[in-house]
Formats: C-alpha cells, sequence, structure tokens
C-alpha cells in the first residue's frame, strides 16, 4: 500500500517556539493531504485540508494563523505550529487521499507527538 | 454538520469471543472506511465500503453498510489478543471530500 511519513515523530520544545512537521507520501503523488490532532484516547479531529498549490481550508474553530498549513509539491506538506503553548501539546497525524473513481482511500502517516513546556 | 456516531466506546471480550462496533451517520454517506489503530499506533486502513447493502470480509472480519449507506458495522469472529486495539470508521458524503471520524471502539481481549 501507499506510504506516508512524518517528521519528525517526536518533538519536544518550550513555549512560544515554533514547530514544523513534514508529512509525505514516498510513493504516490498526493494533491490532497489531511491534517489530524487526536487527543489522548480520544477520536482524530481533522484540523485542515492541505491541497497542493493553494491554501489550505480550515476546519471550524482552528485558527489558521496559528497553525500554517503549507502543500508545496505534490509529495510534501507541512503544518508549523506557531508561538507553541502547553496546551498546543498533542498527536498530529497526517494522512494522503489517493482518489480513482468511486474509490477514496486516506493513509496515513506514523504521527508526531508534540510536548509544549 | 455531519456526524459519525460509534458504539460502543469501550467493548472487553474473551478470547473467542465474537465483537461488534456500530457506526451510525447523520446524513447519507458516499462512502465509509474502517480503521485499526493499536495502542501507541497510528490509524491503518482496513477497507472502504461504497455500496448500499455491501458486505466485505477480511479473513475473521466481516464489514457491512447499511442499505440507506447511513450505518456500517465491523464485526469480528472469535476474537484474538492481536485484534486488540481501536477501532475507528469515517464517512464521507461526497465522493472526494473529507471523512468524518467517529469516536471509535476500543477493543480489550483477555487471553
Amino acid at each position: 500500500g501507499a506510504v506516508v511519513s512524518q517528521h519528525p515523530s517526536r518533538v519536544i520544545c518550550k513555549s512560544g517556539t515554533s514547530v514544523k512537521i513534514e508529512c509525505r507520501s514516498l510513493d504516490f503523488q498526493a494533491t490532497t493531504m489531511f491534517w489530524y490532532r487526536q487527543f489522548p484516547k480520544q477520536s482524530l479531529m481533522l484540523m485542515a485540508t492541505s491541497n497542493e498549490g493553494s491554501k489550505a481550508t480550515y476546519e471550524q474553530g482552528v485558527e489558521k494563523d496559528k497553525f500554517l498549513i503549507n502543500h508545496a509539491s505534490l509529495t510534501l506538506s507541512t503544518l508549523t505550529v506557531t508561538s507553541a503553548h502547553p496546551e498546543d501539546s498533542s498527536f498530529y497525524i497526517c494522512s494522503a487521499r489517493v482518489s480513482s473513481g468511486v474509490s477514496d482511500t486516506q493513509y496515513f502517516g506514523p504521527g508526531t507527538r508534540l510536548t509544549v513546556l | 454538520g455531519q456526524q459519525v456516531m460509534q458504539i460502543p466506546q469501550y467493548q472487553h471480550v474473551q478470547e473467542g469471543e465474537d465483537f461488534t462496533t456500530y457506526c451510525n451517520s447523520s446524513t447519507t454517506l458516499s462512502n465509509i472506511q474502517w480503521y485499526k489503530q493499536r495502542p501507541g499506533g497510528h490509524p491503518v486502513f482496513l477497507i472502504q465500503l461504497v455500496k448500499s447493502g455491501e458486505v466485505k470480509k477480511q479473513k475473521r472480519l466481516t464489514f457491512q453498510f447499511g442499505e440507506a449507506k447511513k450505518n456500517s458495522s465491523l464485526h469480528i469472529t472469535a476474537t484474538q489478543t492481536t485484534d486488540v486495539g481501536t477501532y475507528f470508521c469515517a464517512g464521507s458524503n461526497t465522493n472526494a471530500g473529507k471523512s468524518t471520524f467517529g469516536d471509535g471502539t476500543t477493543l480489550t481481549v483477555k487471553p
């Protein structure tokens, strides 16, 4: 199946710093990638849809100036958590969509665990 | 907006017992996907259902999509300890649209 990688897998930073997370589709091109956030023992909450070559579409309640998304190529989307605070600590997961006709599958990256001190 | 509800939230079974999780959408879906997330891991795609009334099997797992395309179920026959994890359904109401995840059902299996 399609492989999606994320880097870094784990990051600890001080409050006020910015953190960039990369999401790459390794063996396919993805015009659409999704960014999710998952709190412990909770479901995945969609943050934004990342479209190659255009601005990301953010879900209601997600601050676009706080969570900057750049989808500069067909294999790379980045999420930057700006001026991180402890409440931003979470598990961030990206996925890449593979669509063909009526089939629509998301392949998930391994996730990035962010801890803000 | 679209809501996807999943029950039960937790299920604890003895190894060898069957297990079922149910997924219900507030709107008619175009397709539904099922994922499994092991403790400490990331969601792994299991299957996608597209057709009304569709039933698909993967070894001991049986997936069903309701006739009205608003509900789905995942049934595991004779659970094993390797089945532990959280099972999520995710539904989309357009062919190319975003999916909304259910809250997941966490399965624990006692050997």
